[in-house]
């Protein structure tokens, strides 16, 4: 499973946009990048999931170059209620059959400020 | 529709005891997966349940059993529980195959041990 870097910790301000980038070097041909939101004692949230170039849905932008060795999820005009954990995943949702586990790593804290 | 739930929400336990967290999964999902929190720390995965059997599982010890019923709900049990076992236990649901890095988390049980 391709190993994830992303910045620790991330501060911001209502109505910014942020990016968090995550690398991937390791990526393999098969591997889908996923990213995940979790609140305070709450569960990981299913933000956006791409393979390549741009993906955008009603949350976020997932952008994806060429070479996927690393991805930008994008968070257009936060507010106070987008400060959370942000975990990128890289991995094949068909691996063994369709049964996949998810590899955390530590994620990035977002602040957002008023 | 309701989401996965888990149960209890809190629970404080004794070094040695024995604990049963209980998932229902996301009405039409049939595989359940557990993962443990430490605090401050991304879910670290410990098994996956499939048709009531463990597909899949992480690096935890064989004190974390699981098991999962015909109605696809699930228990994780916890025997002779540590002071490190103190952590967030969350259960995620998916159906099986399909984009399978996109699973639906529980709120959570929050497990102390003293």
């Amino acid at each position: 499973l391709a190993k994830t870097t992303q910045p620790i910790s991330m501060d911001s301000y209502e109505g910014q946009e942020v990016n968090i980038t995550c690398s991937h070097n390791n990526i393999a041909t098969n591997d889908y990048i996923t990213w995940y939101q979790q609140f305070p004692s709450q569960g990981p949230r299913f933000i956006i999931q791409g393979y390549k170039t741009k993906v955008t849905n009603e949350v976020a932008s997932l952008f994806i170059p060429a070479d996927r060795k690393s991805s930008t999820l994008s968070l257009p005009r936060v507010s106070l209620s987008d400060t959370a954990v942000y975990y990128c995943l890289v991995g094949d949702p068909r691996l063994s059959g369709g049964y996949n586990k998810l590899i955390f790593g530590a994620g990035t804290r977002l602040a957002v400020h008023p | 529709d309701a989401g996965v739930t888990q149960s209890p929400t809190h629970l404080i336990k004794t070094r040695g005891q024995q604990v049963t967290l209980r998932c229902s999964p996301k009405s039409g999902h049939d595989t359940v997966s557990w993962y443990q929190q430490a605090l401050g720390q991304g879910p670290q995965f410990i098994f996956q349940y499939y048709e009531e059997e463990e597909r899949q599982r992480g690096n935890f010890p064989d004190r974390f059993s699981g098991h999962q019923f015909p109605n696809y709900s699930s228990e994780l049990n916890v025997n002779a529980l540590l002071l490190g076992d103190s952590a967030l236990y969350l259960c995620a649901s998916s159906p099986l195959g399909q984009g399978a890095n996109e699973q639906y988390f529980g709120p959570g049980t929050r497990l102390t041990v003293t």
